[in-house]
């Protein structure tokens, strides 16, 4: 079955620890991106990667890292989360050049840091 | 700057008709998405549009007008289980950066 899966799904942490979302889809697909997702605010990009060792900010990257070694996997990274980190985070992926540009999502990660 | 409108609820009874507007101004334009949440699930795809017009997918339809940065998502024969958010989202060029507003909350009542 075509997914994206993200692990954890819900992960409550403190200030400071460090943690990493996992992402990985199995459709081939060269483009994946970061979101997250606040009341009010929409899905706010925070990192996008074109390909493997390709990656670039969005639109609210600051607090956050991601790499991109191998094409089926997208990890985000915060190295030293704070409560304005919380939030609801989606993963999504797309094969690049395809003429929709349909973005398929994970079932979302709902952090929060106390 | 980018933005997206759309409002924030709308209320409508089962088996009537809805119309979602969104307006938008953007850096490059490669593409209008409409995509469903329900609440607490990943966002799904909708429909596309790139160039003006209406497509029609079902009881759905997304209508598209670049020079005005309009669009609207038509949800026909509403029933219960289209109660969910709404998501107008824009593509640009040269990225694949897509951007999306706030949403529009939808109650479909008995």
């Amino acid at each position: 079955e075509a997914q994206v899966t993200q692990n954890p799904r819900y992960l409550i942490t403190v200030t400071g620890k460090k943690l990493t979302v996992t992402c990985s889809q199995n459709m081939n697909h060269e483009y994946m991106s970061w979101y997250r997702q606040d009341p009010g605010l929409g899905l706010r990009q925070i990192y996008y990667s074109m390909n493997v060792e390709v990656t670039d900010k969005g639109d609210v990257p600051e607090g956050y890292k991601v790499s991109r070694k191998e094409k089926r996997n997208f990890p985000l990274i915060l190295e030293s989360p704070s409560p304005n980190q919380t939030s609801l985070y989606f993963c999504a992926s797309t094969l690049a050049g395809e003429d929709t540009g349909e973005l398929f999502f994970g079932e979302g990660s709902r952090l929060t840091v106390l | 700057g980018q933005n997206i409108d759309q409002p924030t609820e709308m209320t409508a009874t089962e088996g009537a008709i809805v119309q979602i507007n969104c307006t938008y101004q953007t850096s490059g334009f490669n593409g209008l998405f409409w995509y469903q949440q329900h609440a607490g699930e990943a966002p799904t795809f909708l429909s596309y549009n790139v160039l003006d017009g209406l497509e029609e997918k079902g009881r759905f339809s997304s209508f598209l007008s670049r020079s005005k940065g309009y669009s609207y998502l038509l949800l026909k024969e509403l029933q219960m289980k289209d109660s969910a958010s709404y998501l107008c989202a824009v593509l640009n060029t040269g990225g694949f950066k897509t951007i999306f507003g706030a949403g529009t909350r939808l109650f479909v009542k008995a």
